[in-house]
């Protein structure tokens, strides 16, 4: 069965520091991945998904960025966070070329930026 | 473009009465629809989806919903809610050709005993 973990599960960084927040997937190949945003008290903020390996989509411009190095694997990044990135960032998968079939969520990291 | 409207950002029922969460959304096309629950500090659980056929879908933990195509609809309906389904419920329509998924602002259920 498929399996999608995220790391770390909590994060408390200070203002201009560096991010990286990792999401693994097992179990199927070539899954379309996704990063969303949680900010509180407010819905889903899709950030970046991919349909293949280096192949990233930036869906609303921001501080932050995305990577996908190997087929199972996507990366959250920043140089240098803001106050305003922090949120609960939850990662998702769903099989390739398949629209009609959810996406399924890893237990998402909670990031307080102070 | 799509998108859905969940028009309820609070809901507050008491144990054993039935439920009914709404979802309309808005799509040129018969969508896709799904329906999720996050607990707090979790992720997102599929409850159930909606791609064609039967239109009154059952899903897991006792939840059922009903595509509506007239009204543009997808409620989500439990005909008995316990304590433990406290938590808040998303819908999300997704496109036949597309990648992503555009999700509703979500309701928050409280359950009172």
């Amino acid at each position: 069965s498929q399996t999608i973990h995220q790391w770390p599960a909590t994060l408390v960084q200070p203002v201009g520091s560096p991010l990286s927040l990792e999401c693994t997937v097992e179990g199927t190949s070539n899954p379309n991945l996704y990063w969303y945003r949680q900010a509180a008290g407010r819905g889903l903020q899709l950030l970046f998904y991919s349909v293949g390996i280096g192949q990233i989509s930036s869906e609303v411009p921001q501080n932050l960025s995305a990577s996908r190095p190997q087929d199972r694997q996507f990366i959250l990044s920043s140089k240098k966070l803001l106050l305003s990135d922090s949120g609960f960032y939850l990662c998702a998968w769903k099989p390739p070329d398949r629209a009609n079939q959810p996406q399924h969520f890893g237990d998402g990291t909670r990031l307080s930026i102070l | 473009a799509q998108s859905v409207t969940q028009p309820d950002i609070h809901i507050t029922v008491s144990e054993g009465a039935s439920l009914e969460l709404r979802c309309n959304y808005s799509y040129g096309a018969t969508p896709y629809l799904f329906w999720y629950v996050q607990s707090p500090g979790q992720g997102l659980q599929l409850l159930l989806k909606y791609f064609s056929g039967d239109t009154l879908v059952q899903g897991i933990k006792g939840f059922e919903a009903e595509f509506k195509r007239s009204q543009s609809s997808f409620n989500l309906r439990k005909p008995s809610v316990h304590w433990s389904d406290a938590a808040e419920y998303f819908c999300a329509v997704g496109a036949v050709n597309g990648n992503k998924l555009v999700f509703g602002a979500g309701t928050i259920l409280r359950v009172k005993s």
